[in-house]
């Protein structure tokens, strides 16, 4: 049981680049996250979906795009990036009745924007 | 909106002992969630404990446990019998329920800053 799988690991990007951070889940969990850690700081929530063909925006959206075509993947799209976008990205998913249980989560994207 | 601080960006304890973490959080929000996580090097995110808002026990694992203290808005974690893998990046965490106010959750995190732990052998 792979859980939550995020590719790459690390990254170093140009600044106006674009890439998408993949992350995909065996566990048929419908809730999946994605969340951005800056150094020294808490997460923050960037986008999120409750089912395949729905997302919503969280805290921090701008600069990213997401989509939800099936249960296991939530890719995370980032068009012409920027420094400001250097972080590190978790996926993570839960089933939405037991959600209050807390999240799997997955081991994280570093990304640097040069 | 909901906020959550914790005032201890770093702390240290010798191996054996027992240390505490806080954090405290505001909300206008009656039934609540809150969390501990750990963040090891590794940089994998750990669920260590949880406790139910209207649960006035605190929630023990291990050699884990909380004070909740409702009233004040305080969720402290401490550490007894510190290991050297207690070495982590700590991180309070609040979601409210399901049914609250403003309508449902969807299950969403709101972190604290974290606080560095370190285990001194």
């Amino acid at each position: 049981n792979a859980g939550v799988t995020q590719t790459p690991k690390f990254r170093i990007l140009k600044i106006g680049q674009s890439m998408t951070l993949q992350c995909t889940q065996d566990m048929n969990h419908n809730y999946m996250y994605w969340y951005r850690q800056d150094p020294g700081m808490g997460l923050k929530l960037i986008y999120y979906s409750v089912g395949a063909g729905i997302t919503d925006k969280g805290e921090v959206p701008n600069g990213y795009n997401v989509s939800r075509s099936t249960t296991e993947d939530f890719p995370l799209r980032l068009e012409l990036a920027a420094p400001s976008q250097t972080s590190v990205y978790f996926c993570a998913s839960s089933y939405g009745g037991r959600v209050n249980y807390g999240y799997t989560f997955g081991s994280g994207t570093r990304l640097t924007v040069v | 909106a909901q906020t959550v601080t914790q005032s201890q960006p770093e702390m240290s304890v010798q191996e054996a002992e027992t240390v505490t973490l806080s954090c405290t959080y505001d909300t206008s929000e009656n039934n609540y969630y809150l969390f501990w996580y750990k963040q090891p090097p590794s940089r994998q995110m750990i669920l260590v404990i949880r406790q139910e808002a209207y649960k006035q026990q605190n929630a023990t694992e291990n050699r884990f446990s909380v004070n909740f203290q409702k009233a004040a808005k305080s969720f402290s974690l401490k550490i007894s019998d510190s290991q050297l893998g207690d070495t982590a990046m700590y991180f309070c965490a609040f979601m409210k329920h399901a049914g609250g106010a403003g309508g449902t959750s969807y299950g969403k995190l709101t972190f604290g800053q974290g606080t560095i732990l370190t285990v001194h052998p």
